[in-house]
């Protein structure tokens, strides 16, 4: 079974702290990807990656940097944490390829609070 | 822009069927699939439509019709088990990036 693990299931931080989030698959996946999920408005893309050191920005990239140093492991940045990316974080990956069924197998989330 | 809208709760009564609608409103999409979400839970796919018409995975069916900028969820027989969110999403040719629609909540009961 291919496994996504998150470093951390709950996170607590403050205002202008910088944040690490860490998302590591098992699967040799070319693809990872970074999504919040809030309440009445799904899961929105951050940022994705679809090979080693290339990223992309999502729909709502703002506050946020991504790292892809190595295939399996896409962390997540946020430079100066801020109350409104208290949200919960989900990380997914997938094999390469668009145009076929290639599901994205996820994460079970960080639930990131900033005080 | 580019949207994906779903109806944002539906509820039906154990052995029933159900359909989960998903209108969608983009330049061009690789397909159209379809994640399946429990209370704490990790989204998890379900279905897949690339072309027009039923892809059928055992209880679960699943419809597109690019034409008609539309497509939906059937769940038949339903279990209690099945009481969770659903996502529609797809894949925008043109810039690569994944949209996940609103979510629809489904509870099932007895």
């Amino acid at each position: 079974d291919v496994k996504v693990t998150q470093s951390s299931r709950y996170l607590v931080k403050r205002t202008g702290e910088k944040v690490f989030l860490e998302c590591v698959q098992d699967m040799d996946h070319e693809n990872m990807f970074w999504y919040r999920q809030d309440p009445g408005l799904g899961l929105r893309l951050i940022y994705f990656s679809y090979d080693v050191k290339m990223k992309e920005k999502g729909d709502i990239p703002e506050g946020y940097s991504v790292s892809r140093e190595k295939k399996e492991r896409f962390s997540l940045i946020l430079e100066s944490a801020s109350t409104n990316q208290t949200s919960m974080y989900l990380c997914a990956s997938s094999f390469r390829g668009t145009g076929i069924r290639q599901p994205q197998h996820f994460g079970d989330g960080t639930r990131l609070s900033i005080l | 822009g580019q949207s994906l809208e779903q109806p944002s709760e539906v509820t039906a009564v154990e052995g029933a069927i159900v359909q989960i609608n998903c209108t969608y409103q983009t330049s061009g999409f690789y397909g159209l699939s379809w994640y399946q979400q429990h209370d704490g839970g990790a989204p998890t796919f379900l279905s897949y439509n690339a072309l027009d018409g039923l892809e059928e995975t055992g209880r679960f069916s699943s419809f597109l019709s690019r034409s008609d900028s539309y497509g939906y969820l059937l769940l038949q027989e339903l279990q209690m088990k099945d009481s969770a969110s659903y996502f529609c999403a797809l894949c925008n040719s043109g810039t690569y990036k994944y949209i996940f629609g609103t979510g629809t909540r489904l509870k099932v009961l007895a």
